[in-house]
């Protein structure tokens, strides 16, 4: 079945530094790839997604690009705030229909 | 519009006890789920409903049984809660197919003792 491989961390940066954070896939054809955010003591919401290849998502200055070549899906940010401090997850379809299956989550502390 | 919603918000339990955690969702989706997160293994799928009226197993089902009472509420169940069910519960729901956005209630938060 379709699997997602991603950092454990944690990741601890500066404020303003750049931010990259490594997924990497496994699945049968070109599923459809996210990444969610974890703020502490929340549930998960979705930040960007891609649907197809080459395709590249973005939403509050994070981006990924979705790389059929490599199978990956890496999440970047070019100047991260205290305010990104949280738990990011890769995420694709399960093989399923219905199902989604989730990395191990990559815990990110930014600090002043 | 409040979302996914979910009670309790924290539980502890004692190594036997029963309890039922509740979900619900006013975004008319089709999909719900159960999910637990534990340090280091991130969300595993414990049960999920494709439509009303249907249930699944998910990758960790033991020791829980769920119920879809409507389309709206999606409840799960330990029957005799043991400290290997310690942990984060999520509740969430999706349109319906597998490339569809999920969203997530606040969690509930199991200390089994």
């Amino acid at each position: 079945g379709n699997s997602v491989t991603q950092m454990e961390g944690p990741v601890t940066l500066s404020e303003e530094a750049f931010l990259t954070i490594n997924c990497t896939y496994t699945a049968t054809g070109y599923p459809s790839l996210f990444w969610y955010v974890q703020y502490p003591g929340e549930g998960l919401q979705l930040l960007l997604k891609a649907t197809k290849a080459d395709d590249k998502g973005s939403n509050k200055g994070f981006e990924a690009t979705y790389r059929k070549e490599t199978t990956s899906f890496h999440l970047e940010k070019g100047s991260v705030q205290v305010s990104d401090s949280a738990v990011y997850f890769c995420a694709l379809p399960a093989g399923g229909y219905q199902k989604v299956t989730f990395g191990i989550g990559t815990k990110l502390q930014v600090i002043p | 519009n409040a979302g996914v919603t979910q009670t309790p918000k924290f539980q502890v339990l004692k190594t036997g006890q029963s309890m039922t955690l509740q979900c619900a969702q006013d975004m008319n989706h089709n999909s719900m789920y159960w999910y637990r997160q534990d340090p280091g293994m991130g969300l595993r799928l414990i049960y999920y409903s494709a439509s009303e009226g249907t249930t699944d197993k998910g990758e960790v089902p033991n020791g829980y049984n769920v119920s879809r009472l409507n389309k709206r509420e999606f409840s799960l169940r330990l029957e005799s809660a043991a400290p290997s069910q310690t942990s984060v519960y999520f509740c969430a729901s999706s349109e319906g197919q597998g490339y569809n956005e999920q969203f997530f209630g606040p969690g509930t938060r199991l200390t089994v003792l």
